[in-house]
Parts: C-alpha cells; structure tokens; sequence
C-alpha cells in the first residue's frame, strides 16, 4: 500500500496569514494514464470529510481560491493563502492512483 | 446532485454483527467502484473496504479481512458493509465514499458502537 505521510500534523495560525502542509508519498502518484491522482480533504469539527483539491492542483465546485495545490511525483503541497475562521479543521492528503486508497494522518489547522 | 445516506451503525457488543447500507442518488451508481472509510473518535480517516463497479473485485484492509464482506446491488444503488465479530477496535464512523480521485464524494457517516 502507498503510505502518505503529512508534515505539519498541526498548525497554528493568525487569521489573514497563510498556512502551508505537505504531504510525501511512498512512491510515485503518477497512474498509467498519465494522471496523478492526489487529492486534498477538508474536515470541519464534526462534518464529514469533504473534498477541496483534485488532481494536485484541481479546486473542487465551490472552493475559494484562496486554496491551492502544487507538487509533482511524490511531493505535494496544500496552501491556504489567507486563513479564514471557517478553515478551521483537519486537512488530509489522500491518493486516488492505487487501491487502496490511502490517507494521510491529518494536519490540524487552528487559529492561535 | 450526488448523495451517499450511511444507515445501519449503532450499539453492538464484542463479537456481534451489523451491515452498513449506503444509499446513492445523483449520479450512475453502477459506473463506479464505491469504498468504506472509517474514523475512529479522535483519529483520522483509515480506509476499510472497497468494490469494483459491478462487484466483481472486492478490496479489505488487513485489520478487517476475513470479518468484512463489502457488496453492492446496482439495481437498487446501495452499497454495504457486512460486519462480523466486530471488536472494540472497530468502534467508528464509518463513512461511503465514491473515490475516483476527480470528482469525490463522502456520505455524512454512520456510527458504530462496539461495547459490552
């Protein structure tokens, strides 16, 4: 199984500054077709996990672009460029190239 | 709109029984291979089971293999989970998810208890 690893697993941040977590696969994400399959989850206090990035860098329906995806290969990135109150929550990376998928541990964003 | 409802978690003792139902809406249930993720109180997301489009693949993750049975009837769209001599260890939410790495889609969860 692909392991994925996260870095920070938490952050603290003032609102209006920006956050940054990484995310390390085991090996490459790059599927058969081309593809690379990594995608970026928001989990909010008690709701569901909810996706926000697709395909590295892909902003799902309804996501501010103050979120953005970048990497390559085996080393992806999740910024949030002006931290909100409403992002407070758990962020996972997770990749979509190989069953199973695979989770990140979480990376917990709070406001300081 | 796409929908995943998970019903059918609750209070179970150590070695019993429960299946999990996922009801789909909104999209062509019979055209993607569907997945149980699950997360234990204060932990983060560890994937169980998954299934191919038509059910013809199953996938387990080893702490569940041999307990849990996945399936799926496309005529109904509604995907499942058979779990048997459930453990205190498999106390979660579990959740349904469509995972094709696109265009993802979690259903709000159903709880499992697991206690004597």
């Amino acid at each position: 199984d692909i392991v994925m690893t996260q870095t920070p697993l938490s952050s603290p941040v003032t609102l209006g500054q920006p956050a940054s977590i990484s995310c390390r696969s085991s090996q490459s994400l790059v599927h058969s077709d081309g593809n690379t399959y990594l995608s970026w989850l928001q989990q909010r206090p008690g709701q569901p996990p909810r996706l926000l990035i697709y395909k590295i860098s892909n902003r799902f329906s309804g996501v501010p672009d103050r979120f953005s995806g970048g990497g390559a290969g085996t080393d992806f990135t999740l910024k949030i460029s002006r931290v909100e109150a409403e992002d407070v929550g758990v962020y996972y990376c997770m990749q979509a190239t190989q069953f199973p998928r695979t989770f990140g541990q979480g990376t917990k964003v709070e406001i300081k | 709109e796409v929908q995943l409802v998970e019903s059918g978690g609750g209070l179970v003792q150590p070695g019993g029984s429960l299946r999990l139902s996922c009801a789909a809406s909104g999209f062509t249930f019979s055209s993607y291979n569907m997945h149980w993720v699950r997360q234990a109180p204060g932990k983060g997301l560890e994937y169980v089971s998954s299934i191919t489009s038509n059910g013809g693949s199953t996938f387990y993750a080893s702490s569940v293999k041999g307990r849990f049975i996945i399936s799926r009837d496309n005529s109904k769209n509604t995907l499942y989970l058979q779990m048997g001599s459930l453990r205190a260890e498999d106390m979660a939410v579990y959740y349904c998810a469509r995972l094709t790495g696109v265009l993802d889609y979690w259903g709000q969860g159903t709880l499992v208890t697991v206690s004597s």
